[in-house]
C-alpha cells in the first residue's frame, strides 16, 4: 500500500511565522502535490512537483513555496504566515504514467493565530 | 477553465437502499475518473476508479461512466451507516497528471 506521511496531525503557529509542513511517501511516485482543504470551497491545488527540484504553481500558490531536493520529501513553506492561511492542507503523491491516481497523506491541520 | 461538477447534497438514504452519487465534468478530454471519500476530519480515500464507458463494479461499489453524456456516477449498494462522508468525484484530462476535483457531495446513511 502508496504510505503517504505528513509530519504534523495539528499545529499551531503566530502570525508572522515562517511555517513547514513536511511530506514524505514511500512508493518512489515522481509526482507529489499540496493542497488546502476549506468548507465549501473544496480542495485547492497549491503546489505540484513532477521531479527533484523541480516545481510547479498551482491555482493558489501566492504566500507558499515548497522545496523537493529528494523524491520521497515534498514541503511546503509558508513564509510568512497569516490567519487566512488557516486550513487542512494535505500532500498526495501519483506515480509518473499518466492517468494514476492521486493517494493522500492524513492531512494537517494548520492554525494560525 | 475544467470544471467538475457535484450535487452538494446532504443526500439522505435509510440503510439497506441504493445510494446514486452524480458528477459532470466539463472538458471532453478528459480521461480517467475517480471517486474518493472522505470522513469529516479525514483525508480522502480512493474507493474506485474507471477509464472506459460503461460500468466498473467492485464490492458494493459500482462506476458509471458515460463519455458522451460526460457524467460519471457512484452507486453504492446495501448502504450502511458507514458510509455516511462526503463522496468527491475527481478526473485528469489526457496528458495531464493534475487531478481536478469537485466539491464533493455529502452522504448521510440513516440506520
Amino acid at each position: 500500500d502508496v504510505k503517504v506521511t505528513q509530519s504534523s496531525r495539528y499545529l499551531v503557529k503566530r502570525t508572522g511565522e515562517k511555517v513547514f509542513l513536511e511530506c514524505v511517501q514511500d512508493m518512489d511516485h515522481e509526482n507529489m502535490f499540496w493542497y488546502r482543504q476549506d468548507p465549501g470551497l473544496g480542495l485547492r491545488l497549491i503546489y505540484f512537483s513532477y521531479d527533484v527540484k523541480m516545481k510547479e504553481k498551482g491555482d493558489i500558490p501566492e504566500g507558499y513555496s515548497v522545496s523537493r531536493e529528494k523524491k520521497e520529501r515534498f514541503s511546503l513553506i509558508l513564509e510568512s504566515a497569516s490567519t487566512n492561511q488557516t486550513s487542512m492542507y494535505l500532500c498526495a503523491s501519483s506515480s509518473f504514467y499518466e492517468s494514476q491516481p492521486q493517494h493522500f497523506g492524513d492531512g494537517t491541520r494548520l492554525s494560525i493565530l | 477553465q475544467k470544471e467538475v461538477e457535484q450535487n452538494s447534497g446532504p443526500l439522505s438514504v435509510p440503510e439497506g437502499a441504493i445510494a446514486s452519487l452524480n458528477c459532470t465534468y466539463s472538458d471532453r478530454g478528459s480521461q480517467s475518473f475517480f471517486w474518493y471519500r472522505q470522513y469529516s476530519g479525514k483525508s480522502p480515500e480512493l474507493i474506485m476508479f474507471i477509464y472506459s464507458n460503461g460500468d466498473k463494479e467492485d464490492g458494493r461499489f459500482t462506476a458509471q461512466l458515460n463519455k458522451a453524456s460526460q457524467y460519471v456516477s457512484l452507486l453504492i449498494r446495501d448502504s450502511q451507516p458507514s458510509d455516511s462522508a462526503t463522496y468527491l468525484c475527481a478526473v485528469i484530462v489526457d496528458g495531464a497528471n493534475n487531478l481536478f476535483f469537485g466539491t464533493g457531495t455529502r452522504l448521510t446513511v440513516i440506520p
